[in-house]
């Protein structure tokens, strides 16, 4: 199984910070098959980035993702009240397509 | 607007079997493009995938769950569904269903999610 690592597991920031997450796999993946999801507490997550950097629709712009090989990113250019959340990264290179433990980001 | 809705007992005895459907809206099962797909969140932890399925019928598999799960689509009733056998309490989570395209496998719509409880 490929093996997805967060970090970090936590951080807390304030409205309006420029805040980054790193994801990385346990082996190189095809960037097209990398993904990025928020969770808010009591419900689903949802789909903000796939393929490593394409937003998908109806996303704010203030977020991006990047990176290739073993090592990805997720950055919010300005954080704003509605993204404190959890967010996963998680690969769809092989199966059993796997998640990253996540990082929660709360209110500093 | 596709809609997905999970539904089936929210609790399972210990050692029985776990059976979930997913009723699709806005949308047909049948679609070329898309996986239909069951994950599960046990409470306070992370994501993981457990099975998906084609409208075909083509499957695939978390093998640590493989042995005691079944996933099948009815097409004619615009859904699908998940059976987990000799369930324990380690399998108490949230369970979503949720639907894949099949180029990236990105997970882009979601059902609500049903807390399914393993307790005697």
């Amino acid at each position: 199984d490929i093996q997805m690592t967060q970090s970090p597991s936590s951080l807390s920031a304030s409205v309006g910070d420029r805040v980054t997450f790193t994801c990385r796999a346990s082996q190189s993946i095809a960037s097209s098959t990398l993904n990025w999801y928020q969770q808010k507490p009591g419900k689903a997550p949802k789909l903000l980035i796939y393929a490593a950097s394409s937003l998908q629709s109806g996303v704010p712009s203030r977020f991006s993702g990047d990176g290739s090989g073993t090592d990805f990113t997720l950055t919010i250019s300005s954080l704003q009240p509605a993204d404190f959340a959890t967010y996963y990264c998680q690969q769809s290179y092989s199966t059993p397509w796997t998640f990253g433990q996540g990082t929660r980001v709360d209110i500093k | 607007q596709l809609q997905l809705q999970e539904s089936g007992p929210g609790l399972v005895k210990p050692s029985e079997t776990l059976s979930l459907t997913c009723s699709v809206s806005g949308g047909s099962i049948s679609s070329s493009s898309y996986y239909w797909g069951w994950l599960r969140q046990p409470p306070g932890k992370g994501l993981q995938w457990i099975a998906s399925i084609y409208y075909s019928g083509n499957t695939y598999y978390n093998p640590s769950l493989k042995s005691r799960v079944t996933i099948s689509v009815d097409t004619s009733k615009n859904h699908f569904s998940l059976e987990l056998r000799s369930v324990t309490v380690a399998d108490t989570a949230v369970y979503y269903c949720a639907r894949q395209g099949i180029r990236n496998k990105s997970i882009d719509y979601w059902g609500q999610g049903i807390l399914v409880t393993v307790s005697s």
